[in-house]
């Protein structure tokens, strides 16, 4: 597609419950990534796919934190038994696979766990 | 760790200043730095993005400029618009890694 698109735009869900995130990269960018912010604050690494690579979940706060990707496409965040602290909007970016070629960002979900 | 700092944290200007904003890093070896710009409940915005080997570029009236060795970078507006408004975000990724590592932004206020 023309950007990255990213669904829901907004959730709001019920503390305990699961939540999955979307995120539909450009076509074409074998690079996928995953970042946080919650309000008032700045963007946090969460999780990044690179082709075929084992992914880094180095920025994964817990274990209720998953994400999948399948080949060069779709990605996945869930988010298992979610609690208030996970309110945040979630950002999805893609990349052609360099550092060199910088970030395209989807427009996020705003996640509410109340 | 790595550390990205803006400076200031909010900046209003009257409409048609011209104005720089201000962002540091601690890694030396800085890949390249990219400017966003964030909108209310938006997404990012790529502004602009400079290799480690570029000092600067330019788009419309944007320029950022890079300096390794200081470990800063500068985004100059001229002639800032009230559609300028916006929170403006500086990352960089460090060599050899594919992470883009934020500073927390300075939000611009161009008044009309």
């Amino acid at each position: 597609g023309a950007g990255v698109s990213q669904s829901p735009s907004n959730k709001v869900t019920e503390k305990g419950k699961d939540v999955e995130l979307r995120c539909d990269p450009i076509s074409g960018h074998t690079a996928l990534y995953w970042y946080r912010q919650r309000l008032g604050q700045g963007l946090e690494f969460l999780i990044y796919f690179q082709g075929n690579s084992a992914p880094d979940k180095s920025g994964l706060p817990s274990d209720r934190f998953s994400a999948e990707r399948t080949g060069e496409s779709v990605s996945t965040l869930t988010i298992q038994r979610t609690q208030q602290e996970d309110s945040a909007v979630y950002l999805c970016a893609s990349s052609l696979g360099g550092a060199g070629y910088g970030y395209t960002f989807g427009s996020g979900t705003r996640l509410t766990v109340v | 760790k790595q550390e990205v700092t803006q400076i200031p944290a909010a900046l209003s200007v009257p409409e048609g200043e011209n104005l720089v904003l201000n962002c540091s890093f601690t890694d030396s070896a800085i890949y390249n730095l990219q400017w966003f710009r964030q909108d209310p409940g938006k997404g990012l915005t790529s502004l602009l993005l400079i290799q480690s080997s570029q000092r600067e570029q330019t788009s419309g009236r944007l320029n950022a400029s890079l300096d390794k060795s200081s470990g800063r970078s500068t985004l100059y507006i001229a002639a800032s618009q009230p559609g300028d408004s916006a929170t403006y975000l500086c990352a960089e990724f460090q060599g050899g890694s594919e992470k883009l590592v934020f500073g927390k932004g300075t939000k611009l206020t161009v008044n009309p």
